[in-house]
């Protein structure tokens, strides 16, 4: 499974937009983005997933640039209500385990 | 309602004494498996089901076991607990929605063993 890197925390203010950047330079074909959203105390929460180029769905948008050795989740017009973590996961497609490293820890500010 | 629920989510209990978490899907998944959460750690994954009658272990399973005898259950056993199994459990599974595969994950047991 592919190790991926993101900052550790960032901070923003309500109303802005958030990129958060995840590194993952040995990715494999065969593998697939995954972003995952985790409130205290409660399970994660699927955002998004994306192969290459560009994926947006109602909530988020995830950027893949050609070699796939990065990802960006972008965050649109934060809320208070967006403060969490983000996990940035790289595998295999597919019902397969998903490995979590430590995530962004994005805090929204009013 | 589509849901992942897990019971019980508070737990204390004492070193040694067998407990059971349950899990169960009503969303017909497949694929069913457990995790904990520690702060610095993140989330790890205990073991995974998928589907009936098979289990396999994920990157944690040592004092844990599991069963998965019907598809909507796969409950997690810790036949003699130690303190350092307290610890944040989440059960989850798995299915595929517009063409991309989510895990959806239960509200958590969080589990103190004294």
């Amino acid at each position: 499974l592919a190790k991926t890197t993101q900052p550790i925390s960032m901070d923003s203010y309500e109303g802005q937009e958030v990129n958060i950047t995840c590194s993952h330079n040995n990715i494999a074909t065969n593998d697939y983005i995954t972003w995952y959203q985790q409130f205290p105390s409660q399970g994660p929460r699927f955002i998004i997933q994306g192969y290459k180029t560009k994926v947006t769905n109602e909530v988020a948008s995830l950027f893949i640039p050609a070699d796939r050795k990065s990802s960006t989740l972008s965050l649109p017009r934060v809320s208070l209500s967006d403060t969490a973590v983000y996990y940035c996961l790289v595998g295999e497609r597919g019902h397969t385990p998903l490995v979590f490293g430590k995530g962004t820890r994005l805090s929204v500010i009013a | 309602e589509a849901q992942v629920t897990q019971n019980p989510r508070y737990l204390i209990t004492v070193t040694g004494k067998k407990l059971t978490v349950t899990c169960s899907q009503n969303m017909n998944h497949e694929y069913m498996s457990w995790y904990r959460q520690d702060p610095g750690l993140g989330l790890r994954q205990i073991y995974y089901s998928m589907n009936v009658e098979v289990t396999d272990k994920g990157d944690v399973p040592e004092g844990y076991k599991v069963s998965r005898k019907e598809k909507r259950n796969f409950p997690l056993i810790l036949e003699s607990p130690s303190p350092n199994q307290t610890s944040l459990y989440f059960c989850a599974s798995s299915f595929v929605r517009d063409n991309t595969y989510e895990q959806y994950f239960g509200p958590g047991t969080r589990l103190t063993v004294t």
